[in-house]
C-alpha cells in the first residue's frame, strides 16, 4: 500500500514564485492535513480538510491556500512564496478525524531564496 | 487552547540502557495524547496514544507511556534502547472533542551511542 504519497520530495523556488504541492492518500480516509516543520518549532498545522468538500485554516494559514480536490488529494498551494516558507511540508490523513492515528506522508523540503 | 511541552531538545542514551522522554502538556479536560517517532527523512510514524482508561499504555517497538494527570505529564519510556531507536520523538494532545486538530511539542531528538 502506498498511504500518503506527496510529490515533489524537494524543490527550490525563487521569492515571488508560485507552486503547488500535491498529496494524494490511497487509504479511503476522511480527513486530510498539511503541516509544516521547522526546527525548534516543531510540526504546526496549516489547513485541514475534515471531509471532502470542506477545507477549514489550522494555526499558520497565512500565505498558502488548499484545495481538496476529492476524497484523496488535497493540495497546498503557495501563491507567491517567500523566504519565510522554507520548510518542510508534511501531507497527512486520518479516517475520521476523531482522534485517531494520523498517517503521514514523507515530507516536501522547499527552499525559497 | 491545548499546548504541549517536551524540555528536552537533545538526549543521548547508551545502547542497552533506559530512556524516558518528557512531555507535559496544558489542556482544560482529559486530553487525546499521542507519541510520534520521525526517522531520518521520513514522515511522523504513530508509537502509542492514550485515551481513557488505564494510564499507563503500551505500543509499538517496546515502547511504552504513562499518563499523570497531577503532573499533566505523559512521557515516554523504554527499558532497553537499540540504536535503531535514534530519532526525533514528538509528543501531541489532542482534544476530546469535535474534530482533532493535534497540537504537536517542539520534539526530542535521540541521539544512542554505543
Amino acid at each position: 500500500n502506498a498511504g500518503v504519497t506527496q510529490t515533489p520530495k524537494f524543490q527550490v523556488l525563487k521569492t515571488g514564485q508560485s507552486m503547488t504541492l500535491q498529496c494524494a492518500q490511497d487509504m479511503n480516509h476522511n480527513s486530510m492535513y498539511w503541516y509544516r516543520q521547522d526546527p525548534g518549532m516543531g510540526l504546526r498545522l496549516i489547513y485541514y480538510s475534515a471531509s471532502e468538500g470542506t477545507t477549514d485554516k489550522g494555526e499558520v494559514p497565512n500565505g498558502y491556500n488548499v484545495s481538496r480536490l476529492n476524497k484523496r488529494e488535497f493540495s497546498l498551494r503557495l501563491e507567491s512564496a517567500a523566504p519565510s516558507q522554507t520548510s518542510v511540508y508534511f501531507c497527512a490523513s486520518s479516517l475520521l478525524g476523531r482522534n485517531e492515528k494520523l498517517f503521514f506522508g514523507s515530507g516536501t523540503q522547499l527552499s525559497v531564496l | 487552547a491545548q499546548s504541549v511541552t517536551q524540555p528536552d531538545i537533545h538526549i543521548t542514551v547508551s545502547e542497552g540502557a533506559s530512556l524516558e522522554l518528557r512531555c507535559n502538556y496544558s489542556y482544560g479536560a482529559t486530553p487525546y495524547l499521542f507519541w510520534y517517532v520521525q526517522s531520518p527523512g521520513q514522515g511522523l510514524q504513530l508509537l502509542l496514544k492514550y485515551f481513557s482508561g488505564d494510564t499507563l499504555v503500551q505500543g509499538i517497538k517496546g515502547f511504552e507511556a504513562e499518563f499523570k494527570r497531577s503532573q499533566s505529564s505523559f512521557n515516554l519510556r523504554k527499558p532497553s534502547v537499540h540504536w535503531s531507536d535514534a530519532a526525533e520523538y514528538f509528543c501531541a494532545v489532542g482534544m476530546n472533542t469535535g474534530f482533532q486538530k493535534l497540537v504537536f511539542g517542539t520534539g526530542t531528538r535521540l541521539l544512542v551511542s554505543p
